[in-house]
């Protein structure tokens, strides 16, 4: 069955600390991938996608995120944390216009 | 530009009970999406409208169902409520045909059945 898997649920950094969030897909063909960042009080909103092409795609906000298909892993990283960067992050996945899937999500929470 | 606005934001409603939810796609979008956010998880899919027709559905019962109008703007309906259906209630809106599968998402409805 196709699923998104995120591996930590709660990430707690100190700011400039690096962040790195996995995310594992099990799709059998070519996927769109997606991160979301869900602020507090605030709805979904896309931190970067990837389609087709630099398998390391950059998002807002200074982060990025690396596909790398041998491992079917899209995983996000930002090299120095801020406290404004406490949020829920959600990897997500589709076939083309497909419904687009979610993992369960990733709470961070970076300490001033 | 408008983005995705859903209403209301806020209803509680015991078991048993039906709710409509509605949500208006942002400008120049075709296509609706409606996912359920239960607490501390990920959004489930729950189906997709296009041309006033549901064109996907996700592991939903019947008792989800869902309207598309000609201006696009869709709506959810749930009956017969559950506590389980007790959520946020996501609408999403993107274009058919770019390929690209960007949502833009609302608010949301947060749902509370007792």
């Amino acid at each position: 069955a196709q699923s998104v898997s995120q591996h930590n649920h709660h990430v707690i950094l100190s700011e400039a600390a690096s962040l790195e969030l996995g995310c594992n897909y099990s799709y059998g063909g070519t996927v769109n991938l997606f991160w979301y960042v869900q602020y507090p009080g605030q709805h979904l909103q896309l931190l970067l996608k990837y389609f087709s092409g630099d398998p390391l795609v950059k998002g807002i906000k200074g982060f990025e995120a690396e596909f790398i298909k041998s491992k079917f892993s899209f995983n996000l990283r930002k090299p120095s944390v801020q406290w404004s960067d406490t949020a829920e992050y959600f990897c997500a996945v589709n076939e083309g216009d497909n419904d687009m899937r979610f993992g369960a999500g990733t709470r961070l929470t970076v300490k001033p | 530009d408008a983005g995705v606005t859903q209403s209301p934001t806020h209803l509680i409603k015991t078991r048993g009970q039906q709710v409509t939810l509605r949500c208006s796609p942002k400008s120049g979008h075709d296509t609706v999406s409606w996912y359920q956010q239960a607490l501390g998880q990920g959004p489930q899919f729950i189906f997709q409208y296009y041309e006033e027709e549901e064109r996907q559905r996700g592991n939903f019962p019947d008792r989800f169902s869902g309207h598309q109008f000609p201006n696009y703007s869709s709506e959810l309906n749930v009956n017969a409520l559950l506590l389980g259906d007790s959520a946020l209630y996501l609408c999403a809106s993107s274009l058919a045909g770019r390929n690209t599968g960007e949502l833009f998402f609302g608010e949301g409805s947060r749902l509370t059945v007792l």
